[in-house]
């Protein structure tokens, strides 16, 4: 896949648990932040997204929380299924700033049958 | 309604020559962004365009450029091919007048160096 090269961090978990995935963004002027899950051989896609004036959002099975003290963001995904195996990235962006997303180097999770 | 579309899927090119990729966001946006991805530096901002306008650069040589057109499709074109240009290239649009803001990407080209 695209990210083999990269040290990506991995998690693997059961299926049905729920997982946690962290990512620590590093402007502080940031202030919107997406979730992306990305298959091999496929584009990012969207999972859910976040503005800095709110620490929580719920989508259907998943979670953001958005700490912007310690400038980290995390994804919860309850009750995992085999299809949730990929790899997930958060990116930042300006929202009034420029339109360039920063993305961090992902995580590869992994769910056992 | 249609996503993000990117073509060709796959490409095989020698150095020293030169490529171009198409995107056609969807429709109604009006921004358009193009990424690098490789296993190596992950995903990198290369470029965006608003408006037949490049609003914003990422860090990479003057052999990456690009255009948007009216309609706002977008090409970016890659001269004088080095190795290290393989990698998948995404496009991402976005419409910053929605609510729904997030950056949706396409399915992106293979570009491979031999």
């Amino acid at each position: 896949g695209e990210n083999v090269g990269l040290h990506l961090p991995t998690l693997s978990v059961q299926e049905g648990d729920n997982s946690i995935i962290n990512c620590a963004y590093s402007n502080s002027a940031s202030d919107y932040f997406i979730w992306y899950k990305q298959e091999s051989g496929k584009g990012p896609q969207f999972i859910i997204d976040i503005r800095s004036n709110m620490d929580k959002r719920q989508g259907q099975r998943v979670t953001v929380l958005l700490n912007k003290t310690v400038k980290h963001l995390s994804l919860q995904i309850a009750a995992t299924q085999p299809g949730d195996s990929a790899v997930y990235f958060c990116a930042e962006n300006a929202l009034f700033g420029n339109e360039k997303l920063t993305f961090g180097t992902g995580t590869r999770l992994t769910i056992i049958p | 309604k249609a996503g993000v579309t990117q073509t060709p899927r796959y490409l095989i090119k020698t150095r020293g020559q030169q490529v171009t990729l198409s995107c056609s966001p969807i429709s109604g946006h009006r921004s358009v962004s193009w990424y690098q991805q490789t296993p190596g530096q992950g995903l990198q901002f290369l470029f965006e365009y608003f408006s037949e306008t490049q609003r914003n650069k990422g860090n990479f040589p003057g052999r990456f450029s690009g255009r948007q057109f009216s309609n706002s499709r977008s090409e970016m074109n890659v001269s004088t091919l080095e190795l290290g240009d393989s990698a998948l290239y995404l496009c991402a649009s976005n419409n910053r007048d929605s609510l729904n803001y997030g950056y949706t990407f396409g399915s992106g080209t293979r570009l491979t160096v031999v």
